[in-house]
Formats: structure tokens, C-alpha cells, sequence
């Protein structure tokens, strides 16, 4: 178990709709990185926040956001959605950011399903 | 160009052999870190072991081992003994000190192993 925890585990929508990913980190951890598994793409950095402040961004879409909250748990919106957005949607959390030394560890991911 | 390659599409072993699965990286950076993950079919990632590009020795961590050759680039994942439990997907990344003070892990496309009874 590492610690991270994710919630859904599995989440089937239809197109166009709206849906919210939420993750909790390891006790301890200031920093959450969200990144999206598919198939064709592999696994794509979406975006991190380190102690509720937006540090990077990476591939992730115009119909995505996310926050992280004063209690350190963070939420990944993804609207108007598209079949190709049915992805494994992981959430990661370290304790702090720019650390080169220190591993991600994942929770279980979110299984989004695109109807 | 690829920061992490992993070219073997797929690996299989005989349960109690060894395997290696390969990994080289490309950066410019002196300070970094590689990192092995492994993903069961049921899906979550699970770390494995490090090494870091300052560190003089491989890494080992129970089973597994990191053969690391820095001036060829590569970080190759060594599981000593394979056990059935040990059939997965396994990734290599990278987390490189000059992103800042961000430093995401960059993943390599990941090997797909086998362990045949």
C-alpha cells in the first residue's frame, strides 16, 4: 500500500459530460502529480502542485484542471469529454518537490471509461 | 528525443532464472535520478529501486538490482530468482534536477514480462 489514495476506482461516463478525480497523498506529502495511462500514449504528465500552489504543467488539455486544497488532497476535473480521454488516471505524491532522490509513489488510478 | 527508451517489447523468463530488461536515458543534466516501477494487471504502479547518477555503486534492493553505466547511458533492471508474482509491466523514468524545482518522472513505453512455471 502506498499511502496514496484515489477515489473512484472506476468511473464510466458519457461524452461531453464532467467528472472529478480526487486524490489523497501519503501523510506527509506537500507534493501530487497527476498523470494520465493510455494505451497509444503511455504515461503523460498532466500537471503538479506542491502545498496547494500550481508548480508544472505538462501535456494536459484546455478541458482539464485541477487543485489541490488546504488539506493537501488535490482534484482533477476533466470536462466536455471525449472518447479519447478513457484513460488510467494516476495520482502521485512525494514530500517535496525538485528532490531528484526521492520516488513517486502512485496510488491505484482512476479507470476512466468514455461512452 | 526520447528521454527513457525501453525497446524489448516483451520478456519472458523461466520462473527461479534471472532477467535483465533493459533502459538508457538521455539528458544533459549531472544531477538525476532513475527510477523502476512495476505494474501488475490489476494496474497500480509500485516503485522498486533507485540510483542515482552521483551514486558509485548499483543499486540493490532484495531481488532487484540496477546495472548502471553512466557513460553508456544506461539504468538495465536486473530480478535475480523470478517468481510467478513477478509477471508485469515494468517502467524505467527519470526525474532530472534541471526542471527546477518540479521535477516530474519521465517514463519510458515499459516491458512487459512473463515468468513461465
Amino acid at each position: 500500500d502506498s499511502g496514496v489514495t484515489q477515489t473512484p476506482k472506476h468511473l464510466i461516463t458519457a461524452t461531453g459530460q464532467r467528472v472529478t478525480l480526487r486524490c489523497s497523498p501519503r501523510s506527509g506529502d506537500l507534493s501530487v502529480y497527476w498523470y494520465q495511462q493510455s494505451l497509444d500514449q503511455g504515461l503523460q504528465f498532466l500537471i503538479q502542485y506542491y502545498n496547494g500552489e500550481e508548480r508544472a504543467k505538462g501535456n494536459i488539455l484546455e478541458r482539464f484542471s485541477a487543485q489541490q486544497f488546504p488539506d493537501l488532497h488535490s482534484e482533477l476535473n476533466l470536462s466536455s469529454l471525449e472518447l479519447g480521454d478513457s484513460a488510467l488516471y494516476f495520482c502521485a505524491s512525494s514530500p517535496t518537490t525538485g528532490a531528484v532522490y526521492l520516488p513517486l509513489h502512485f496510488g491505484n488510478g482512476t479507470r476512466l471509461t468514455v461512452t | 528525443a526520447q528521454k527513457i527508451t525501453q525497446t524489448q517489447p516483451g520478456m519472458f523468463v523461466q520462473e527461479k532464472e534471472a532477467v535483465t530488461l533493459d533502459c538508457t536515458y538521455d539528458t544533459s543534466d549531472q544531477s538525476y535520478g532513475l527510477f523502476w516501477y512495476k505494474q501488475p494487471s490489476s494496474g497500480e504502479m509500485i516503485f522498486l529501486i533507485y540510483q542515482g547518477s552521483y551514486d558509485e555503486q548499483n543499486a540493490t534492493e532484495g531481488r532487484y538490482s540496477l546495472n548502471f553505466q553512466k557513460a553508456r547511458k544506461s539504468a538495465n533492471l536486473v530480478i535475480s530468482a523470478s517468481q510467478l508474482g513477478d509477471s508485469a509491466m515494468y517502467f524505467c523514468a527519470m526525474r532530472e534536477a534541471k526542471t527546477g524545482a518540479n521535477s516530474k518522472l519521465t517514463f519510458g513505453k515499459g516491458i512487459t514480462l512473463s515468468v513461465r512455471p
